[in-house]
């Protein structure tokens, strides 16, 4: 069965730009996170959709980042007016249910986001 | 604050060795604790989840053991592999609706032939 799947797998932007990242979640999973990894570091929250219930944006660093998820299923993480310390891995991952034993989160590969 | 922390950040073995990662936490209520690897350039996979009354549990090379009273966890790699070479994340998700699902940051394992 198909995983969790992002696009684009890599995105080079010029600072000031907006970028758009996608996740394809898992089919049925009601619970969607996204993250960022910088270098060598570990993971940082940034927003977590469950089901039709308000998303938790406790993670987002600015009110440049945004976050959709339409129809409970695809999602768009959009930073607008990039800035060089955005450049990260945005992570996103989704999981059956937010919480007990069938929250393990299934990730995605990554967007490798670089703001020249 | 719900926290959790692990260690050592990074580790460098000898391929054939054993290994233990540890992790402390202190989210409560406590629901349950997983381990995941991270390979380089790879999104983490669950290894193994373990809830309030379980102790140990074993997924091949890997054993996860829980002290629930003391808020610890630990991975122990036995005869370890080149491709045990990853980032190892514990991650605890708290019984309450309000909480998180708190990531450690993780202890880097290299390991040389």
């Amino acid at each position: 069965g198909a995983g969790v799947s992002q696009s684009p797998s890599n995105k080079v932007t010029e600072k000031g730009k907006d970028v758009e990242l996608r996740c394809d979640p898992i089919s049925g999973h009601t619970a969607l996170y996204w993250y960022r990894q910088s270098l060598g570091q570990g993971l940082e929250f940034l927003i977590y959709f469950q089901g039709n219930s308000a998303p938790d944006k406790s993670g987002l660093p600015s009110d440049r980042f945004s976050a959709e998820r339409t129809g409970g299923s695809v999602s768009t993480l959009t930073i607008q007016r990039t800035q060089q310390e955005d450049s990260a891995v945005y992570l996103c991952a989704s999981s059956l249910m937010s919480g007990g034993a069938g929250n393990e989160q299934f990730f995605g590969p990554g967007t490798r986001l670089t703001v020249l | 604050k719900n926290q959790v922390e692990q260690s050592p950040q990074s580790l460098i073995i000898l391929e054939g060795k054993n290994c233990t990662l540890q992790c402390n936490y202190t989210v409560s209520p406590f629901s349950n604790l997983r381990w995941y690897k991270q390979d380089t350039g790879r999104g983490p996979v669950s290894l193994t989840i373990m809830t309030f009354s379980e102790n140990t549990k074993s997924n091949g090379r890997y054993t996860a053991t829980l002290d629930a009273d003391t808020k610890q966890s630990s991975l122990h790699i036995t005869a370890s592999q080149l491709s045990d070479s990853a980032s190892y994340i514990c991650v605890v998700s708290g019984r309450s609706s309000a909480s998180k699902i708190i990531f450690g940051s993780g202890t880097r394992l290299s390991i040389r032939p």
